[in-house]
């Protein structure tokens, strides 16, 4: 069974520090992988996508993806209070010929005064 | 304003009911989808629809059914043979279902409690 595993947490980060947030898939054949902020009571929110291996940067939000060890991360730097919030990983695999997202139950950050 | 609604924001069913949520979007994408999200968990695929009047059970699809008459609409209906409805419902869309268009937006949720 394909998984999305990401450590429930609660993170804890200082107020303007980086924030880094880990995920890790178990199918060698997904081909993008996206990242979504979710506040409590409200439903997802795009942050960001990558597709490649490597880092991608989007203001003060890094993806880092490494498909060979199955792993991608999502660093928030100079960390605000209104980051605070649960992260979902979500992983894109081909199945029939169409891709089917699986998300992971996601990471609670939250940013300390 | 494109985007994706959904209503009602909150719902409260009986026992033995069933009800009908709603998902509209403007947004011009091909395919539809519906989760489940209970408190804590991570997101659960109940149906998803590709093309008008196609459509494929998820991963929990027992005791829900959906409809795709037009492009824009994908309602679900919770019926009374699903044990456990009380959960967190959202609705998605992405351009296409195929690799590479496949980025999926959501709408705002509808919160089913079952009294």
């Amino acid at each position: 069974q394909k998984e999305v595993e990401q450590n429930s947490g609660p993170l804890s980060v200082p107020e303007g520090a980086i924030a880094s947030l880990n995920c890790t898939y178990s199918d060698r054949g997904s081909q993008s992988f996206f990242w979504y902020r979710q506040y409590s009571g409200k439903s997802p929110e795009l942050i960001m996508s990558i597709y490649s291996n490597g880092d991608k940067e989007d203001g003060r939000f890094t993806a880092q993806l490494n498909k060979a060890s199955q792993y991608v991360s999502l660093l928030i730097r100079d960390s605000q209070p209104s980051d605070s919030a649960t992260y979902l990983c979500a992983v894109s695999s081909v199945d029939s010929s169409a891709s089917k997202i699986i998300f992971g139950s996601g990471t609670r950050l939250s940013i300390r005064p | 304003d494109g985007g994706i609604t959904q209503s009602p924001k909150y719902l409260f069913r009986k026992e033995g009911q069933n009800v009908t949520l709603s998902c509209e979007q403007n947004l011009n994408h091909d395919a539809m989808y519906w989760y489940r999200q209970d408190p804590g968990q991570g997101l659960r695929l109940i149906y998803y629809s590709q093309i008008v009047n196609d459509f494929q059970k998820g991963d929990i699809a027992e005791g829900y059914s959906v409809s795709r008459e037009k492009k824009e609409s994908f309602p679900l209906t919770v019926t009374s043979a699903q044990k456990n409805p009380t959960a967190f419902y959202l609705c998605a869309s992405s351009p296409q279902r195929d690799r590479g268009e496949d980025t999926q937006y959501f709408g705002p949720g509808t919160r089913l409690t079952v009294l």
